[in-house]
């Protein structure tokens, strides 16, 4: 079973409508990150979160929120989702105590905003 | 805020071609990380570099550190189709918490 999962991977909304992307991880790390990717970009930190209580915007917080359910579990909202939304979304975690910054990438979700 | 720019931006090699694909860094580099991305999916880790001078190699894949440069490079050897796809690099962000990505090289391995 893969370590870092997200749900749904593929996603069509409309204008306005509130989504929610989900992903969990087994592998027991205390960072989660929420990352977008659109073609030519590279990947661009959305959240991060470095344990149940401590939750950070990133670059491009403006549009999103975040909730960190459990250790496992840390979920991307879009309030009012809009079609520049349109993009791959992928969740990453990383232990604080691994000694480096490596993280672990989900298989992403493909959100399209109509 | 450190930036990261990758070159070439896309790529097309022959299979068994060797090929370098750069990542340089507007600041000093602690921490340089190398991912591959298949099309429409996660990515994966190939290596880590934190040391200036640093090379380290995985099959057919070498990933050197030079420091001074701000510079990282990743060389592969004898390409074969099951290398392409998206090659990101990413740096040890600002106070080591986060990482900072580069915009990704494209490859494309043809027969």
């Amino acid at each position: 079973d893969a370590d870092v999962t997200q749900t749904p991977r593929n996603r069509i909304t409309k204008t306005g409508k509130r989504i929610m992307l989900e992903c969990s991880q087994t592998k027991g790390h205390d960072r989660m990150y929420w990352y977008r990717q659109d073609p030519g970009l590279g990947l661009q930190l959305i959240y991060y979160s470095f344990d149940v209580k401590d939750i950070n915007k990133g670059e491009i917080s403006d549009g999103y929120s975040v909730s960190r359910q459990a250790q496992a579990k840390f979920s991307l909202s879009l309030e009012s989702a809009i079609p520049n939304q349109t993009a791959l979304y992928f969740c990453a975690t990383s232990d604080s105590g691994g000694g480096n910054n490596e993280q672990f990438f989900g298989p992403g979700t493909r959100l399209t905003v109509l | 805020s450190q930036e990261l720019e990758q070159s070439p931006q896309s790529l097309i090699v022959q299979e068994g071609k060797n090929l370098t694909i750069n990542c340089t860094s507007s600041k000093t580099l602690y921490g340089l990380y190398w991912y591959k991305q298949k099309y429409g999916e996660g990515l994966i880790f190939l290596m880590m570099l934190q040391k200036g001078g640093e090379e380290k190699s995985h099959e057919k894949i070498t990933a050197k550190l030079d420091e001074k440069k701000q510079q990282s490079s990743l060389h592969i050897t004898a390409s074969q189709p099951s290398h392409a796809g998206i090659y990101l690099c990413g740096a040890d962000g600002a106070g080591f918490q986060k990482l900072v990505f580069g915009t990704g090289t494209r490859l494309l391995v043809s027969p």
